[in-house]
C-alpha cells in the first residue's frame, strides 16, 4: 500500500502556543487529505477534508480558526493548532487518497498541551 | 446521513481459534464501499479488507474474510486461525461511491488469549 507520513510523531507544548503537524504522501499524489482526531479508546472523528489548492471543508463543530489546514501541494497538508489549550491534547491522524480510491493513514501525532 | 454501528465494544478469542466481529450500517445508497481497519497499539491504521457493494462475492484476504449481507446492511469480519498479532482495535467503515469521506463505527477491541 501507499505510504503516508506525519511529523512530528510526538509534541509537547505550552498553553497558548501554536503547533504545526505535517502530513505527507510519500509515493503518490493525493488529491484529498483528511484530518482526524482520536480520544483514548474512541473512534476517529473527522475534523476536516482538505483538497489541494482549495480551502478545507470543516465538519460541524470544528473551529476553522482554531485548526488551520493548508494543502499546498499534492503531497503535503498541514494542520496548525492555534493558541493550543490543554483540551486540545489528543491524537491527530491524517489520511490521504485519490478520488474514488482507498485512503491511506499516517502514523498519527500525539499532542500534549501543558 | 450514513451511520455505522459496531455493537461489540470488546471481544476475545483463543489463539488459533476463529472470531467474528459484527458491523451494521445504514444508508440509502446502492453503490458504496465497506472497509475493516485495524489499529494496533502503535495506533497506525491498517486496511484489513475492502468490499464493493456491487460485488456479491465476499472479499477475502488470507485469514480475513467478510460476510457481506447487503439487504440486511451487515458486514461482519471473520478472522481465522487467530494470532497474537491480531490483537488490536478493529474499525468498520463506510464510504459512498462518489465520496472520499469515511464514516467509522465505534470500534471493537480484540484480545487474543495465548
Amino acid at each position: 500500500g501507499a505510504v503516508v507520513s506525519q511529523h512530528p510523531s510526538w509534541v509537547i507544548c505550552k498553553s497558548g502556543t501554536s503547533v504545526k503537524i505535517e502530513c505527507r504522501s510519500l509515493d503518490f499524489q493525493a488529491t484529498t487529505m483528511f484530518w482526524y482526531r482520536q480520544f483514548p479508546k474512541q473512534s476517529l472523528m473527522l475534523m476536516a477534508t482538505s483538497n489541494e489548492g482549495s480551502k478545507a471543508t470543516y465538519e460541524q463543530g470544528v473551529e476553522k480558526d482554531k485548526f488551520l489546514i493548508n494543502h499546498a501541494s499534492l503531497t503535503l497538508s498541514t494542520l496548525t493548532v492555534t493558541s493550543a489549550h490543554p483540551e486540545d491534547s489528543s491524537f491527530y491522524i491524517c489520511s490521504a487518497g485519490r478520488a474514488g480510491e482507498t485512503q491511506y493513514f499516517g502514523p498519527g501525532t500525539r499532542l500534549l498541551v501543558l | 446521513a450514513q451511520t455505522v454501528t459496531q455493537s461489540q465494544p470488546e471481544m476475545s478469542v483463543q489463539e488459533a481459534e476463529t472470531v467474528t466481529l459484527s458491523c451494521t450500517y445504514d444508508t440509502s445508497e446502492s453503490d458504496y464501499y465497506l472497509f475493516w481497519y485495524k489499529q494496533p497499539p502503535s495506533r497506525q491504521m491498517i486496511l484489513v479488507i475492502r468490499q464493493e457493494a456491487y460485488k456479491q462475492q465476499n472479499a477475502t484476504e488470507n485469514r480475513f474474510s467478510v460476510n457481506f449481507q447487503k439487504a440486511a446492511k451487515s458486514f461482519s469480519l471473520k478472522i481465522s486461525d487467530s494470532q497474537l498479532g491480531d490483537a488490536a482495535m478493529y474499525f468498520c467503515a463506510y464510504r459512498d461511491q462518489g465520496a472520499q469521506k469515511l464514516v467509522f463505527g465505534q470500534g471493537t477491541r480484540l484480545t487474543i488469549n495465548p
